[in-house]
């Protein structure tokens, strides 16, 4: 079954500098990867998908997510972090063979301090 | 459009109790889904539904029940309740069952058993 591992419980940034927030997956074919985030009390928000094509794709709020399939990799990035972007995020991945089943990590606490 | 809704935000059950969490979505969307989230394990799908009248089980799904008899609601329900299933649950939906689509989440019950 597809996987998704996102290796970094807590993130803290300065407020101006860039951030990434990585993830990496394991699919048995074509993998579909989505970047969500959560805020306290909140379901969670689409930010951004790779299907195909570009392997930069841009998203909500000026993040955007870099597709690597040499590293089986998606991480999110964002030039320029804000207090605001502190929150949870979360790396989904569906698979063309188990399309019903979308599989997210465990989740990457981001804290961006003033 | 209201999106997902679910009722109730917050419930406790005492162990052996059931009942029934409720979505609906207004977008006429094909695929819905619910998840349960715990701490440090991300989002688990529980079960999931890609029209009327069809559901299928997810990840983890002993000890609860779905039925789809309308494209708008997709209710969960707890048979018997127990202290493992204290978590947040979430319902979701997208348009239609492929990969591509990402989902719309709902703002989740937080649900917890004594």
């Amino acid at each position: 079954a597809q996987s998704v591992a996102q290796p970094e419980d807590q993130v803290n940034v300065a407020e101006g500098n860039p951030l990434t927030v990585k993830c990496t997956y394991s699919v048995s074919g074509n993998p579909y990867l989505f970047w969500y985030v959560q805020y306290p009390n909140r379901g969670l928000q689409f930010l951004l998908k790779y299907i195909t094509g570009d392997n930069l794709v841009k998203g909500s709020y000026g993040f955007e997510a870099e597709f690597n399939k040499s590293q089986t990799s998606f991480h999110l990035k964002k030039p320029s972090a804000l207090v605001s972007d502190s929150a949870l995020y979360f790396c989904a991945v569906r698979d063309m063979y188990n399309n019903n089943d979308m599989r997210f990590g465990a989740g990457t606490r981001l804290t961006v301090k003033p | 459009n209201a999106g997902v809704t679910q009722t109730p935000k917050f419930q406790v059950l005492k162990t052996g109790q059931s009942m029934t969490l409720q979505c609906a979505q207004d977008m006429n969307h094909e695929y819905m889904s619910w998840y349960r989230q715990d701490p440090g394990m991300g989002l688990r799908l529980i079960h999931y539904s890609v029209g009327a009248g069809i559901t299928d089980q997810g990840e983890v799904p002993n000890g609860y029940n779905v039925s789809r008899s309308t494209t708008e609601d997709f209710p969960l329900r707890l048979l018997s309740a127990a202290p493992s299933q204290t978590s947040v649950y979430f319902c979701a939906s997208s348009p239609d069952r492929g990969p591509s689509y990402e989902q719309y989440f709902g703002p989740g019950t937080r649900l917890t058993v004594t």
